[in-house]
């Protein structure tokens, strides 16, 4: 029971360099999701994905980039990585349906830029 | 849009005693209503969560928490806790009719036990 797998747990870039997370899910959800989080700021929502080709813009899409090609990947892109995306990010994934769904997280990545 | 305050950073407690974790919601929409937990260097795993129907609702590991519409408040409560229980707790909610299982988390409750 993998759930959802998150790749790297830490990382280390300097300012300007760009770099993707990967998330995967082998629970064959269709919604997926990926937050940033802050201390005693609570989770916030960077973008969504209904399905394999839709993506969405969630609370702090700016300087994140998605893609969702298969219904298991769902990897999140950082162009041009500045000081303020330093934080801890998670991806989740959940079953669709009419709303209250259990979310499955990842195990989070540890993101420093410096 | 809907939002959501908890209202202790903190809450240090001895262990067996009783906790209280509070949170209040704002929304212009019915809701759904969650508790997440968060230990140490782990993801979020849901508690318990409010749909509909009785508001009173029993989580995982002992918690329960009461859904007050016209306080709208959610707060969670253990009648007592465990060494194992410290841990950061987040309520959350979302939209019923518009953003499905998108979620407005707050910014986080830190559990800690204390023998």
């Amino acid at each position: 029971n993998a759930g959802v797998t998150q790749t790297p747990k830490f990382r280390i870039l300097k300012i300007g360099q760009s770099m993707t997370l990967q998330c995967t899910q082998d629970m064959n959800h269709n919604y997926m999701y990926w937050y940033r989080q802050d201390p005693g700021m609570g989770l916030k929502l960077i973008y969504y994905s209904v399905g394999a080709g839709i993506t969405d813009k969630g609370e702090v899409p700016n300087g994140y980039n998605v893609s969702r090609s298969t219904t298991e990947d769902f990897p999140l892109r950082l162009e041009l990585a500045a000081p303020s995306q330093t934080s801890v990010y998670f991806c989740a994934s959940s079953y669709p349906g009419r709303g209250g769904e259990k979310l499955f997280f990842g195990s989070g990545t540890q993101l420093s830029v410096l | 849009a809907q939002s959501v305050t908890q209202l202790d950073s903190q809450v240090p407690v001895f262990e067996e005693a009783p906790v209280e974790l509070r949170c209040n919601y704002s929304s212009s929409v019915s809701v759904y209503l969650f508790w997440y937990v968060q230990y140490p260097n782990q993801g979020l795993q849901l508690l318990l969560k409010y749909l509909s129907g009785s508001t009173l609702v029993k989580g995982i590991n002992g918690f329960e928490a009461e859904f007050n519409k016209s306080q709208t408040s959610f707060h969670l409560r253990k009648p007592s806790v465990h060494i194992s229980d410290t841990a950061e707790y987040f309520c959350a909610v979302s939209d019923r009719k518009t953003s499905g299982s998108r979620l407005t988390f707050g910014e986080g409750t830190q559990l800690t036990v204390n023998p």
